[in-house]
């Protein structure tokens, strides 16, 4: 079956400091690539959507400074937290859709627990 | 715009039962609606799709109806297991299918006890 992987699991680090999120379709290419947050006992919340090659499109209220995404190539997609503060804090999770058609499931990461000091 | 609702946030039921866990969408009908399994830490795992025009679908221990009139899809685990344990979220498509972006319900905590 389809597999994502996400990298890193986790993350502590101090206030202020930038944090690269990767995201990579093991077999499979995506096209597109979805960029989501939970919090503890919440729903996933879509970030941005992330096409190859071209700019994220973010989800109103979504900081497109705050959150850099890139999607240089057709198996990878990374997530930048920018100066990081203590309420970004959450579980990051990306996802990936096969390029068979938009109706496709989604096939996500195990996510980045990230945390801020 | 679109809602959804997984009206139980936990159920919990005896090994070997039927579960049913229930989502209600609000506004309009999706061309597609999917079910997800998420264990503590760990990403969501795809589980069914059902499009608007199949009353039903099923795999193995799991069932998912769909009835746009009561706009409500029902996700039925049979002969459920303590491993069937886990969080199951409602997501469907937030555009009307035009782009394939998901909302998702907040899940409702299964636990099944042996």
């Amino acid at each position: 079956g389809a597999v994502v992987s996400q990298h890193p699991s986790w993350v502590i680090c101090k206030s202020g400091t930038s944090v690269k999120i990767e995201c990579r379709s093991l077999d499979f290419q995506a096209t597109t690539m979805f960029w989501y947050r939970q919090f503890p006992k919440q729903s996933l919340m879509l970030m941005a959507t992330s096409n190859e090659g071209s700019k994220a499109t973010y989800e109103q209220g979504v900081e497109k400074d705050k959150f850099l995404i890139n999607h240089a190539s057709l198996t990878l997609s990374t997530l930048t937290v920018t100066s990081a503060h203590p309420e970004d804090s959450s579980f990051y999770i990306c996802s990936a859709r096969a390029p068979t058609g938009i109706n496709q499931p989604q096939h996500f990461g195990d996510g980045t627990r990230l945390s801020i000091l | 715009s679109q809602k959804i609702e997984q009206n139980s946030e936990a159920l919990n039921i005896q090994e070997g039962k039927t579960a049913t866990l229930t989502c209600n969408y609000t506004n309009y009908s999706p061309a597609y609606l999917q079910w997800y399994r998420q264990d503590p830490g760990r990403g969501p795992v795809f589980l069914l799709l059902i499009r608007e025009n199949e009353k039903e679908k099923r795999k193995e221990r799991l069932k998912v109806t769909f009835d746009t009139t009561l706009k409500q899809s029902l996700f039925h685990i049979t002969a459920s297991q303590p491993a069937d344990s886990a969080t199951y979220l409602c997501a469907l498509d937030a555009n009307g299918g035009s782009q394939g972006n998901l909302i998702f319900g907040k899940g409702t905590k299964l636990s099944v006890k042996p």
